[in-house]
């Protein structure tokens, strides 16, 4: 079945780590995003790709980075920088920014 | 004005009623527009898409007023398992900053038995 496959479920961080979110779709999407929800908020776009080796800045990049050289693959690393990383991190893909999204399952990071 | 608005909640309903809630959403050149249902502590899910002329699936039913820059959602013989976040999703036209879609915050309704 096609889907969208984020890891690790949980993922616990100590101050000054960098990390990084694993994000794998085998839909054939060509756009990629990454949202923060924080808890009772709505979704903030972190980055997003429209295609493999491109990626622009969503509202909230301070503090995080990207990669999308495989179609499929579009990992975020959440870096020090990042002063409030504790958050539940969502991965989506689509065929075109204006169609609908699928979402992964999430990741929820822990600042410890 | 915030580019897509919804009113928090919660929504109390009695299993077995209708349910509608709103959304409005600033960008008048916006062309897609839909409904997703958030569960707690899970992703997003497509509820359904919405058409200009309206569309229905099952008990869901979607309208869109284009004039009035809105979208409605409603439910109708409301189920426990209904309970959820409904978020309202409108595309940034572009060359409105990042590209995409929007997601409101969220609409959190409660069936109770």
């Amino acid at each position: 079945d096609g889907g969208i496959t984020q890891s690790p479920k949980y993922l616990f961080r100590k101050e000054g780590q960098n990390v990084t979110l694993s994000c794998e779709q085998n839909l054939n999407h060509d756009a990629m995003y990454w949202y923060r929800q924080d808890p009772g908020q709505g979704l903030r776009l972190i980055y997003y790709s429209q295609i493999v080796n491109d990626f622009q800045k969503g509202d909230i990049a301070e503090g995080y980075s990207v990669s999308r050289e495989k179609k499929e693959s579009f990992p975020l690393t959440v870096t020090s920088a990042q002063k409030n990383p504790t958050a539940f991190y969502l991965c989506a893909s689509s065929i075109s920014f204006y169609e609908s999204y699928t979402f992964g399952s999430g990741t929820r990071l822990t600042v410890v | 004005r915030k580019e897509v608005e919804q009113d928090p909640g919660p929504f109390n309903v009695p299993e077995g009623a209708t349910v509608a809630f709103n959304c409005t959403y600033s960008n008048s050149a916006s062309q897609s527009f839909f409904w997703y249902r958030q569960d707690c502590r899970k992703e997003p899910k497509l509820l359904m898409s919405v058409y200009s002329s309206g569309n229905e699936d099952g008990r869901f039913t979607a309208q869109l007023n284009r004039a009035s820059q809105y979208i409605s959602l409603l439910i109708r013989d409301s189920k426990l398992s209904d309970s959820a976040t409904y978020l309202c999703v409108v595309n940034r036209a572009i060359g409105g900053g990042a590209d995409g879609l929007t997601f409101g915050k969220g609409t959190h309704l409660i069936i109770q038995p």
